[in-house]
């Protein structure tokens, strides 16, 4: 079955420390994965997205890695900052094109 | 801003009624998803438009219908509305298939089922 999986559920760190989030998936044959930010009420905002051949790409303070063999995404955050406070949600395509949404991971920043 | 609009922002409907959702792509963009997030839970694919033709759908049953116009602006429609429909509504455009190209997404519809 094809499923991606995100954890932490939730997360809580002061500002300025940094943070990774993890995403793993069982989507196959894989196209892409990305990453999305979502703040409360709002739509998501596409962070990075990641095909096969790439195992590293930034955006800014964020940088996605992907593992294609162990089919394992991260998310890392450098210097948070209270606007970081969101959901990130992880995001799979399959080749035939169904896209799979993790449930997110909560991050809250605390001054 | 991303360019995806959608209408109304909130929406209190009660059971048993229909309700239409809008959405307008972003400029150039002829492929129009729609999603149902429900309160602490990841959006879930509803059906996708590409091209005015509906292209793909989830696992939603078929009171859950759309259209696209040959503008490529969207609309849901929900009949019967059930308690359970209650979520954030969100329509993504992108320019091709979802699956393998960046999607935009709106603000979301607020729907309330009481």
């Amino acid at each position: 079955k094809n499923q991606v999986e995100q954890s932490p559920q939730s997360l809580i760190i002061l500002e300025g420390k940094n943070c990774t989030l993890q995403c793993n998936y069982t989507v196959s044959p894989f196209s892409n994965l990305r990453w999305y930010k979502q703040d409360t009420g709002r739509g998501p905002v596409s962070l990075t997205i990641m095909t096969f051949s790439e195992n590293t790409k930034s955006n800014g303070r964020y940088t996605a890695t992907l593992d294609a063999d162990t089919k394992q995404s991260s998310l890392h955050i450098t210097a948070s900052q209270l606007s970081d406070s969101a959901s990130y949600i992880c995001v799979v395509s399959h080749r035939d094109d169904k896209i799979i949404f993790g449930k997110g991971t909560r991050l809250h920043i605390l001054p | 801003e991303t360019g995806v609009t959608q209408s109304p922002t909130h929406l209190i409907k009660t059971r048993g009624q229909q309700v239409t959702l809008r959405c307008s792509s972003q400029s150039g963009h002829n492929t129009v998803s729609w999603y149902q997030q429900a309160l602490g839970q990841g959006p879930q694919f509803i059906f996708q438009y590409y091209r005015e033709e509906e292209n793909g759908r989830g696992n939603f049953p078929p009171r859950f219908s759309g259209l696209q116009f040959p503008n490529y602006s969207s609309e849901l429609n929900v009949n019967a509305l059930e308690l359970d429909d209650s979520a954030l509504y969100l329509c993504a455009s992108s320019d091709g298939l979802a699956g393998v190209n960046e999607q935009f997404f709106g603000p979301g519809t607020r729907l309330t089922v009481l």
